[in-house]
C-alpha cells in the first residue's frame, strides 16, 4: 500500500513569508508526528497527534510554528513569518497506536525547506 | 532529563562486523527501536526491542538491557550499501527520544 507522502518535497521561501507542509499519513495510522532534521543533525520532535486527543505540541520551537490534522488523517504544518534558522528537512511519520503505545514509525520523505 | 548518547561516527571494513552502542536515560520505556538513515533519505525502520535480549534479522542483530540502559546493533558482513546514519531511539510513554545517530562509513 501507499506510504507517508509529504509535499512539497523542495520549497525555497524568502524570509518573513508563510510556508505550509503537507503530509498524508498511511490509512489506518491513527498517530502522526512531525520532526525537524538539520543537516547532520538528529531528528528533532516538533509534535504529535493521536487519535482524537489533544495534540502534543511540546517540541514546537516557538509560536510561529502551528499544526492540524484534519478528519485524523492529513496534517499541515504551518510556519510564519519565516526565519533562516527554519532551513532544515521536515519530516511526517506515522504509526499505528496499541493502547497508549505507538508502534514503529514510517517516516514520508520529507520536505526541504530553504529560506533565503 | 532525558538523554540518548550513540558515537557520532564509527568506521568499518567491508566484510567485516560492526556494533554501534547506544545508553539511554528515559522517564518512561516502551521499547528500543534502531533505524537507518541513508544520506538525503527519511530513516527506515530496523528493528524494536522491548525485552532483554538479543532480536537477529538476516545480517543485523540487536540487543537490549534495560537494567544497564543500553542497547547495541550489531551488523555482519558489511557490504558499501550499508553506508548510513544509525538512530536509536526510546519509546518513552508515547513519544520517540532520538539520539544524534551514528555515522557509519565502510572502507572496501
Amino acid at each position: 500500500g501507499a506510504g507517508v507522502s509529504q509535499s512539497p518535497s523542495n520549497k525555497v521561501t524568502e524570509k518573513g513569508k508563510d510556508v505550509e507542509l503537507r503530509c498524508d499519513p498511511i490509512s489506518g495510522h491513527t498517530a502522526l508526528y512531525w520532526y525537524r532534521q538539520s543537516l547532520g543533525q538528529g531528528l528533532e520532535f516538533l509534535i504529535y497527534f493521536q487519535g482524537n486527543s489533544a495534540p502534543d505540541k511540546s517540541g514546537l520551537p516557538s509560536d510561529r510554528f502551528s499544526a492540524e490534522r484534519t478528519g485524523g488523517s492529513v496534517s499541515t504544518l504551518t510556519i510564519q513569518r519565516t526565519q533562516q534558522e527554519d532551513s532544515a528537512v521536515y519530516l511526517c511519520a506515522s504509526s499505528l497506536v496499541a493502547g497508549q503505545v505507538p508502534y514503529e514509525q514510517y517516516f514520508g520523505p520529507g520536505t526541504r525547506l530553504t529560506v533565503t | 532529563g532525558q538523554n540518548i548518547d550513540q558515537p557520532t561516527e564509527m568506521t568499518a571494513t567491508e566484510g567485516a562486523i560492526v556494533q554501534i552502542n547506544c545508553t539511554y536515560q528515559t522517564s518512561g520505556f516502551n521499547g528500543l527501536f534502531w533505524y537507518q538513515q541513508h544520506a538525503g533519505e527519511a530513516p527506515t525502520f530496523l528493528s524494536y526491542n522491548v525485552l532483554d535480549g538479543l532480536e537477529e534479522k538476516g545480517r543485523f542483530s540487536s540487543f537490549l538491557s534495560r537494567s544497564k540502559g543500553y542497547s547495541y546493533l550489531l551488523l555482519k558482513e558489511l557490504q558499501m550499501k550499508d553506508s548510513a546514519s544509525y538512530l536509536c531511539a526510546v519509546m518513552s510513554n508515547y513519544q520517540l527520544i532520538w539520539g544524534a545517530g551514528t555515522k557509519l562509513i565502510i572502507k572496501p
